[in-house]
């Protein structure tokens, strides 16, 4: 069973960018064809998809966030990262990495880390 | 593009069954078959339940069911277990490689 843990500053100051690092365990992360998926939670609320990427570096965004996300994906470390710009308070959130094996259900999480913006 | 809809709440004693909705548009659920459903406990990463409207990943008892009319999904928990106490999110695929979460239904086995 894969197994997937979320690594970063859990504090970030306005304006700058949050950066996040999820390392794939018990699997390759360029086998088998799944979509490496980022999925944030606001405090007290519902799941929000952030987007995902596929091994080969080809990425989907949430259009709501597309103009400050950039996502990658480091094969060899079996790593992929998450980077939002701008942030403001509004970004405080559990961020949880994912991977959905057909594109289309995401099946594995990463327990989840919390990342506060604040001055 | 806005989350799908699911009541806040919904609650059961042990052995009932009970019905959680998740409405969307014909561009999401409507639309496609890739409608999944997540089981979230405090403080704990989401769990894959259903997928595919009504597909179960091995492992998830049988008790869970899921259906789809039109542009509502829903996830049906049958024979309530104290267990089964949870936060529970609808998903649904909205083309173009892009997905939609409900805002979520806390559960309560009474």
């Amino acid at each position: 069973q894969v197994q997937l843990q979320e690594s970063g500053p859990g504090l970030v100051k306005p304006s700058e960018t949050l950066s996040l690092t999820c390392t794939v365990s018990n699997g390759s992360i360029s086998s088998g064809g799944s979509y490496w998926t980022w999925v944030r939670q606001l405090p007290g609320k519902g799941l929000e998809w952030i987007g995902y990427i596929y091994y080969s570096g080809t990425t989907y965004y949430n259009p709501s966030l597309e103009s400050r996300i950039t996502m990658s994906v480091d094969t060899p470390k079996d790593q992929f990262s998450l980077k939002l710009s701008s942030v403001t308070a509004a970004d405080t959130a559990v961020y949880y990495c994912s991977r959905s094996s057909d594109g289309y259900n995401f099946d594995s999480w990463g327990q989840g880390t919390l990342v506060t913006v604040s001055s | 593009q806005s989350a799908l809809t699911q009541p806040p709440s919904a609650s059961g004693s042990p052995g009932q069954s009970v019905t959680i909705p998740c409405t969307g548009t014909s561009s999401d659920v409507g639309g496609y078959k890739y409608v999944s459903w997540y089981q979230q406990h405090p403080g704990k990463a989401p769990r894959l339940m259903i997928y595919e409207v009504s597909k179960r990943p091995s492992g998830v008892p049988d008790r869970f069911s899921g259906s789809k009319s039109g542009n509502t999904a829903s996830l049906t928990v049958s024979g309530l277990q104290a267990e089964d106490e949870a936060d529970y999110y609808c998903c649904s695929y909205a083309g173009s490689n892009h997905f939609l979460f409900g805002g979520g239904t806390t559960l309560t086995v009474l």
